[in-house]
């Protein structure tokens, strides 16, 4: 069965320069979230979109932007990268609308280490 | 505010032996509860999920989860552990919001 598929899987980056990771959800699902999971810690919530609209927001830094397209891919967008956004981040997404209910299918995840 | 306690970080069992991994919620209702299982290198994956009715739950891979209300707990088990079974479990709450909220994890090492 299609996975949630993340790329790129690995990136490195310098301080200062912006990165985008991209999710592709499973097919007919229509709702993403975005994970941020810390070295030893667990993972925190960042944001999601439901029909391409932003559903929810968690902890997530006014220099990451994130949207979902008109085929249900989605994007997360960081600029000004900082050592501490060294993560490994998650996508993840969910059939029918947001909701605790709905069961979350998470992808391989991307890390990311800014050097 | 809602949180998720793990309250064993590190789990070392013998090879066919069982297991219980606990899991501590707070929450002014009965959540949404869920255990998820991570892999070296890999995402997250669904091993079992709670949202009503027995509150004996069956995943996959053998294992098994407890919702007990009056403890506020979503105990992991599992009668017969295999090396396979080493990984890094989390206990996961939704409520009716979009996000998940994850204890801290349960690394599980398993010896032959």
């Amino acid at each position: 069965a299609a996975g949630v598929i993340q790329s790129p899987r690995h990136l490195i980056k310098e301080k200062r320069e912006t990165a985008t990771l991209k999710c592709y959800p499973i097919p007919r699902h229509d709702t993403v979230y975005w994970y941020q999971q810390g070295p030893g810690q667990d993972p925190q919530f960042l944001i999601s979109f439901y029909e391409k609209m932003q559903s929810d927001k968690g902890s997530i830094p006014d220099r990451f932007s994130a949207q979902q397209f008109s085929d249900y891919h989605s994007e997360l967008n960081m600029s000004s990268l900082e050592l501490g956004d060294s993560a490994l981040y998650f996508c993840a997404s969910s059939l029918e609308g947001g909701g605790a209910k709905n069961i979350q299918y998470f992808g391989a995840g991307t890390r990311l280490s800014v050097l | 505010a809602q949180s998720v306690t793990q309250p064993d970080i590190h789990i070392t069992v013998s090879e066919g032996a069982s297991l219980e991994l606990r899991c501590n919620y707070s929450y002014g209702a009965t959540p949404y509860l869920f255990w998820y299982v991570q892999s070296p290198g890999q995402g997250l994956q669904l091993l079992l999920k709670y949202f009503s009715g027995d509150t004996l739950v069956q995943g996959i891979k053998g294992f098994e989860a407890e919702f007990k209300r009056s403890q506020s707990s979503f105990n992991l088990r599992k009668p017969s552990v295999h090396w396979s079974d080493a990984a890094e479990y989390f206990c996961a709450v939704g409520m009716n919001t979009d996000k998940l909220i994850f204890g801290t994890g349960t690394r599980l090492q398993v010896f032959p």
